[in-house]
């Protein structure tokens, strides 16, 4: 069965510093992994994917994630964090082969970014 | 940009009372979803649906049903709300393959 872990609830960084989200999955076959961020009181927005090719993904407001495939993970990084990028950071994972359409969320890291 | 809407931000049933949410898209996504989100829990699939008139139990199907008569809209039933189904409900939509989903602002379901 799919699964994917958030270790962290919360991360806290300085304005400035670099911040990593970590997030480690489990499927069976090759995995389509996902992050996905929420603002207070909305949905939740694609920030990236990861589906083949190059292990770092590149996505929205200067975020970027490594693809591990020896340590299943995907940890979610920004070199500069910024006090805008305070919000809930979810990770997700689908595995096409078996899961068909389902994504599987982890349970969510709150990122705070202090001035 | 592809739009998903869901037609309340909040609502607020009595148990026992039938609710009913509402999700449209319009971009003609195939596959739509309907996920709870709870503190701690992160969001668990309730249904979703790959096709008109198709619909699949997710992780946590008990005390839903879903309906889905257009491709574009897939309605979330509550058949007697009862207070432990209190929770941000989110429906999202995708395509067939790869990419992510988009999501609803979301429905806050109170039952009292």
């Amino acid at each position: 069965a799919q699964s994917v872990a958030q270790p962290e609830d919360q991360v806290n960084v300085a304005e400035g510093n670099p911040l990593t989200v970590k997030c480690t999955y489990s499927v069976s076959g090759n995995p389509y992994l996902f992050w996905y961020v929420q603002y207070p009181n909305r949905g939740l927005q694609f920030l990236l994917k990861y589906i083949t090719g190059d292990n770092l993904v590149k996505g929205s407001y200067g975020f970027e994630a490594e693809f591990n495939k020896s340590q299943t993970s995907f940890h979610l990084k920004k070199p500069s964090a910024l006090v805008s990028d305070s919000a809930l950071y979810f990770c997700a994972v689908r595995d096409p082969y078996t899961g068909g359409f389902k994504t599987i969320f982890g349970a969510g890291t709150r990122l705070f970014v202090k001035a | 940009d592809v739009k998903v809407t869901q037609s309340s931000r909040y609502l607020v049933k009595r148990t026992g009372e039938k609710v009913f949410l509402e999700c449209v898209q319009d971009m003609d996504h195939e596959n739509m979803f309907w996920y709870r989100q709870d503190p701690g829990l992160g969001l668990r699939l309730i249904y979703f649906s790959y096709d008109v008139k198709m619909k699949e139990k997710g992780d946590i199907p008990e005390g839903y049903s879903v309906s889905r008569e257009k491709n574009e809209r897939f309605s979330l039933i509550l058949e007697s709300a009862s207070t432990n189904q209190t929770s941000m409900y989110l429906c999202a939509s995708s395509e067939q393959v790869g990419p992510g989903y988009t999501f609803g602002s979301g429905t806050r379901l109170t039952v009292v």
